[in-house]
């Protein structure tokens, strides 16, 4: 069964450094999606993405975020500077056409920031 | 805006009880609905979704829910539980719009299955 997948599954940084997350979302999907949650916390919308540009994103995703789909499978947020409040597990998520709306997570990437 | 409400921050049970997780929400515009749940150390799995039609959606593993707009809840049921379904349990909403497809998560259930 077709699934979304992460890299790494655990990354730790500096703050200060800029770190780049990696998704493959599952393959004939359109939408791509990060979501994030930090320890005890609710899972919380960043951002989404269709047609290569950013459908919606959250007051949350500021300059310091961005995504890009830089080939066919891959999808990536990368925060540019990081701080000690971006600790948090991060999800990638993907939906297929128009009239799907079932959202498919990956199992996630921790981020610790020292 | 939207936002969800999960009442019960744990729900502990015996096994083959049944059990109900309680999920409202709040919007001023008509919603889809999700249930997922997330095993340890594992991402998020659907378990049942609410788009349209009845207002009893069924899904995988034995649970079901329920859409109930005038009291604007979508509780989450199973009439037998296994120590297998222990796990925290999310309910989340999302607008019809296909561009606005952001889901608002609740701040998770966790059910606790006991021998």
């Amino acid at each position: 069964e077709p699934e979304v997948t992460q890299t790494p599954s655990h990354q730790v940084t500096q703050m200060g450094q800029e770190v780049i997350l990696r998704c493959v979302p599952i393959s004939n999907h359109l939408y791509f999606y990060w979501y994030r949650q930090i320890l005890g916390q609710k899972v919380e919308f960043l951002v989404s993405f269709y047609n290569n540009e950013i459908s919606e994103k959250s007051e949350i995703f500021d300059d310091q975020f961005s995504v890009e789909r830089p080939d066919g499978s891959n999808f990536t947020l990368k925060i540019r500077s990081t701080k000690l409040e971006d600790s948090a597990m991060y999800f990638c998520a993907s939906s297929g056409g128009t009239g799907s709306y079932e959202q498919y997570f990956g199992p996630g990437t921790r981020l610790t920031v020292t | 805006a939207q936002s969800v409400t999960q009442l019960d921050s744990q729900v502990p049970v015996f096994e083959e009880a049944p059990v109900e997780l309680r999920c409202n929400y709040s919007s001023s515009v008509s919603v889809y609905l999700f249930w997922y749940v997330q095993y340890p150390n594992q991402g998020l799995q659907l378990l049942l979704k609410y788009l349209s039609g009845s207002t009893l959606v069924k899904g995988i593993n034995g649970f079901e829910a329920e859409f109930n707009k005038s009291q604007t809840s979508f509780h989450l049921r199973k009439p037998s539980v296994h120590i297998s379904d222990t796990a925290e349990y999310f309910c989340a909403v999302s607008d019809p719009n296909p561009g606005r497809r952001a889901l608002t998560f609740g701040s998770g259930t966790r059910l606790q299955v006991q021998p």
